[in-house]
């Protein structure tokens, strides 16, 4: 089957670094893709990688390496609106993402 | 821009009960496509479309029916509601980005409660 396997909360301070890793099992792979959701709210892109690699954004940065069917998610500078769900997804190709159950990140002061 | 366009926000339904849920996107994107989201489940492909006039199933299509007549319309239908699909709903569309990458951009979702 397919899969994508991401922590289920972390904790980090404001200020700190964190890091949201995501792994992943997919009968094909065209890109890792990134999405921020608040409570109640919509997700929302944050970042697509399709080469192995580091992106930067802002505050923001995600890793991908396709031979360890790997990436993470990099948080800088952490701020208590940064609180939310974070979830990896998989571009499998056909015109099929599959999402992974999302990692909730708590920002305490 | 507008984006990604869903109602209603919130709908309360009877079970046998059929409705349709709304989505419109301005993008210009050909792929549309409707998820579910129920907790610890992340978000489930329900069925998608790359272009007016062509639909396909996704991961969790029973119960549910689409149609896209247009380029940026695509209506969710329930046909017969069951405690079973109460959940989150979002359209998404995908295409390019400002910045020259490709993702989805959400609609700001349904909340369905059926009992």
């Amino acid at each position: 089957g397919q899969s994508l396997e991401q922590p289920s909360e972390v904790t980090a301070v404001e200020g700190a670094i964190v890091q949201i890793n995501c792994t992943y099992q997919t009968s094909g792979f065209y890109g890792l893709s990134w999405y921020q959701q608040h409570d109640g709210g919509a997700p929302t892109f944050l970042s697509y990688n399709a080469l192995d690699g580091l992106e930067e954004t802002g505050r923001f940065s995600s890793f991908l390496s396709r031979s360890d069917s790997y990436g993470y998610l990099l948080l800088q500078e952490l701020q208590m609106k940064d609180s939310a769900s974070y979830f990896c997804a998989v571009y499998t190709g056909g015109f099929k993402t599959i999402f992974g159950a999302g990692t909730r990140l708590f920002v305490k002061a | 821009n507008a984006g990604v366009t869903q109602t209603p926000k919130f709908q309360v339904l009877k079970t046998g009960q059929s409705m349709t849920l709304q989505c419109a996107q301005d993008m210009n994107h050909e792929y549309m496509s409707w998820y579910r989201q129920d907790p610890g489940m992340g978000l489930r492909l329900i069925h998608y479309s790359v272009g007016a006039g062509i639909t396909d199933q996704g991961e969790v299509p029973n119960g549910y029916n689409v149609s896209r007549s247009t380029t940026e319309d695509f209506p969710l239908r329930l046909l017969s509601a069951a405690p079973s699909q109460t959940s989150v709903y979002f359209c998404a569309s995908f295409g390019p980005r400002d910045r020259g990458d490709y993702g989805y951009t959400f609609g700001s979702g349904t909340r369905l409660t059926v009992v």
